[in-house]
């Protein structure tokens, strides 16, 4: 099935030690998007890739970056995390950037930092 | 600049009994609305949306939503509801461009037996 794959589903890491979460697509979509999810909160979007054109959203901390190597692929890394970084993270897809197109999401890096 | 506000943060329910999550909009362009269900500890699942036409959508699993323009107002509803309803719901609006969505804070549906 197509589907929207997060690696790993939980990951613990130490106050300013860089840390990576992945996600890849077999959707073969042209945008994907990462969302931070506090505790309790709506999801947040944090930046997007439409194709190899990254999009920051203006107040997502300078912390944080994002690489897209291919299609497929497409990394959150975390500079120097801090302990208000520990939340989930969500990847998702969509096709296209119109406005009719679905949103699909993975199932979430939680991420806890020590 | 669009936006969503979700009025009940917890609803508790008896199963089989009916239940609707609050949902309103505020949108100065073309509305487009969605609502997501989400889990324990998974990914957001669409439940379904509006984009154009009837304003009545449903779901497979029997839940269905109303787009009120007059109200800006999308709420959930599902005539009898079961244990595995149980999870978070997020009400969501597309805000700008390239196909952002912007979440209310979530509804946490409890169904108990």
């Amino acid at each position: 099935d197509a589907m929207v794959i997060q690696n790993p589903r939980y990951q613990v890491t130490q106050f300013g030690k860089p840390v990576t979460l992945s996600c890849s697509q077999t959707l073969n979509h042209n945008v994907m998007y990462w969302y931070q999810q506090k505790s309790s909160q709506a999801p947040k979007l944090l930046f997007h890739y439409y194709d190899k054109d990254f999009n920051n959203e203006a107040d997502t901390p300078d912390n944080f970056q994002s690489r897209r190597p291919n299609t497929s692929f497409c990394f959150l890394d975390i500079r120097s995390p801090g302990l208000g970084d520990a939340a989930m993270y969500l990847c998702a897809t969509s096709r296209d950037v119109q406005n009719q197109e679905t949103q699909y999401f993975g199932p979430g890096t939680r991420l806890l930092v020590l | 600049a669009q936006s969503v506000t979700q009025l009940d943060s917890q609803v508790p329910v008896f199963e089989e009994a009916p239940v609707e999550l609050r949902c309103n909009y505020s949108s100065s362009v073309s509305v487009y609305l969605f609502w997501y269900v989400q889990y324990p500890n998974q990914g957001l699942q669409l439940l379904l949306k509006y984009l154009s036409g009837s304003t009545l959508v449903e779901s497979i699993n029997g839940f269905e939503a109303e787009f009120n323009k007059s109200q800006t107002s999308f709420h959930l509803r599902k005539p009898s509801v079961h244990i595995s309803d149980t999870a978070e719901y997020f009400c969501a609006v597309r805000g700008g461009g390239y196909n952002k969505l912007i979440f209310g804070a979530g509804t946490r549906l409890a169904v108990h037996p």
